[in-house]
């Protein structure tokens, strides 16, 4: 079984700053990805950036970038330059095998960014 | 990008009746559909893995004679909430892996909300 633990229910901060939201997770898999979506007020889930676990390397997007932790079981995004439309709740979610398995979600953090 | 489908997009009905919602990938095949539940401000849970052609495997605690599932193409699943009642109110997404199309993800539809009167 996975479990995947958000902190944070809410965090708030001004546009253009940085911001990093904080995940833990757990799982007695070998092979597990690890992603984080964004869901805004449509509820249209949006995949944010995706982590495979045997890779080293912290997956990066444009302005958003992971800091995996392997051996701490941690990934906290980090969004630079925040922008309005950043505004939404993010999901922080595990799943095993291929990466396209079930997923395993947190509770969420409401990420608002004020103008 | 890949994009999936869900009909309706909001539902109501009486407690006692049944509810069918579609979930459609429309531009590429999906052996494999997903079935999650979102409770208002809460987070998604997984109910139930879809696969084309053979029975879905439901998450424990999920009620497979109440969540009827079928996956009777690559690219349509069903989910019938029978016997609807008011407990069953919720968000309803799904989620279509892409792996046919080389892609290791699943891809969510827009949800469906379900009220139960």
């Amino acid at each position: 079984a996975q479990t995947v633990t958000q902190s944070q229910p809410e965090m708030s901060v001004q546009e253009a700053e940085t911001v990093t939201l904080s995940c833990t997770y757990d799982t007695s898999e070998s092979n597990y990805y690890l992603f984080w979506y964004k869901q805004p007020p449509s509820r249209q889930m949006i995949l944010v950036i995706r982590q495979e676990a045997y890779k080293q390397q912290n997956a990066t997007e444009n302005r958003f970038s992971v800091n995996f932790q392997k051996a701490a079981k941690s990934f906290s995004l980090k969004i630079s330059d925040s922008q309005l439309g950043d505004t939404a709740m993010y999901f922080c979610a595990s799943s095993s095998g291929g990466g396209a398995d079930g997923l395993t979600f947190g509770k969420g953090t409401h990420l608002i960014i004020q103008p | 990008g890949a994009v999936v489908s869900q009909h309706p997009s909001r539902v109501i009905c009486k407690s006692g009746t049944s509810v069918k919602i579609e979930c459609r990938s429309l531009d590429f095949q999906a052996t494999t559909m997903f079935w999650y539940r979102q409770f208002p401000k809460q987070s998604l849970m997984l109910m139930a893995t879809s696969n084309e052609g053979s029975k879905a495997t439901y998450e424990q605690g999920v009620e497979k004679d109440k969540f009827l599932i079928n996956h009777a193409s690559l690219t349509l699943s069903t989910l019938t909430v029978t016997s609807a009642h008011p407990e069953d109110s919720s968000f309803y997404i799904c989620s279509a892996d892409a792996r046919d199309r080389g892609q290791s993800e699943q891809f969510f539809g827009p949800g469906t909300r379900l009220t139960v009167l």
